[in-house]
């Protein structure tokens, strides 16, 4: 089956400062890559997703991009903002066969963002 | 729209007893899923509904049973509590396709 691993599992930046997230997969069948975000004491809410047909997608501050051949993509915050810390989680899915969305998640990194 | 709903937010049980947890979404979603979130490891994947009247099992089923009641309700339920199932539960639906998962906000749960 599909392992995700994510990494850093912690990470503490300066307001105004970019953050780099990033998880590498093991299914190379994988095409669907969500990145959700987790307030305390909430679900989490999906911010940005990317396709395996895209290298790269941009939504304000946030980016994602995705290297298939080395089986690893990364989330980009830029400017970052104290409202920007959470536990952020990156998912990936083969969307096919009897996968019914499926996702599996990497481990999680806690973003803090100090003013 | 409430989106998806859990019931109860909290709640602590005793080694062996029983409880279920409700799961409801509003948004004409055909899949649903539960899963589990400790420290460290993620959301891991109990059981799924592809659509009304199927389940499958995730990847951490044991000692878990689910009920796709209709479209709307997927419960969870813990026939014999255990310590190792204290965690926070989250249900999540989703239309189909790519489409996002929806999560709703999480019960927490511990057995003592």
């Amino acid at each position: 089956g599909e392992n995700v691993e994510q990494h850093p599992s912690t990470l503490s930046v300066q307001e105004g400062d970019s953050a780099v997230i990033k998880c590498t997969y093991s299914d190379s069948a994988s095409n669907y890559f969500p990145w959700y975000k987790q307030e305390l004491g909430k679900g989490p809410q999906l911010i940005i997703d990317i396709r395996s047909n895209v290298g790269e997608k941009k939504d304000q501050r946030i980016a994602v991009t995705l290297n298939k051949t080395a089986k690893h993509f990364s989330l980009h915050i830029t400017e970052t903002q104290p409202e920007d810390s959470a536990v952020y989680f990156c998912a990936a899915i083969f969307r096919g066969g009897t996968s019914y969305g499926k996702l599996t998640f990497g481990q999680g990194t806690i973003l803090t963002v100090h003013p | 729209n409430a989106g998806v709903t859990q019931t109860p937010k909290f709640q602590v049980l005793k080694t062996g007893q029983s409880m279920t947890l409700q799961c409801a979404q509003d948004m004409n979603h055909n899949s649903m899923y539960w899963y589990r979130q400790d420290p460290g490891m993620g959301l891991r994947l109990i059981y799924y509904s592809a659509s009304e009247g199927t389940t499958d099992k995730g990847e951490v089923p044991n000692g878990y049973n689910v009920s796709r009641l209709n479209k709307r309700e997927f419960s969870l339920r813990l026939e014999s509590a255990a310590p190792s199932q204290t965690s926070v539960y989250f249900c999540a639906s989703r239309a189909g396709g790519y489409n996002e998962q929806f999560f709703g906000p999480g019960t927490r749960l511990t057995v003592l």
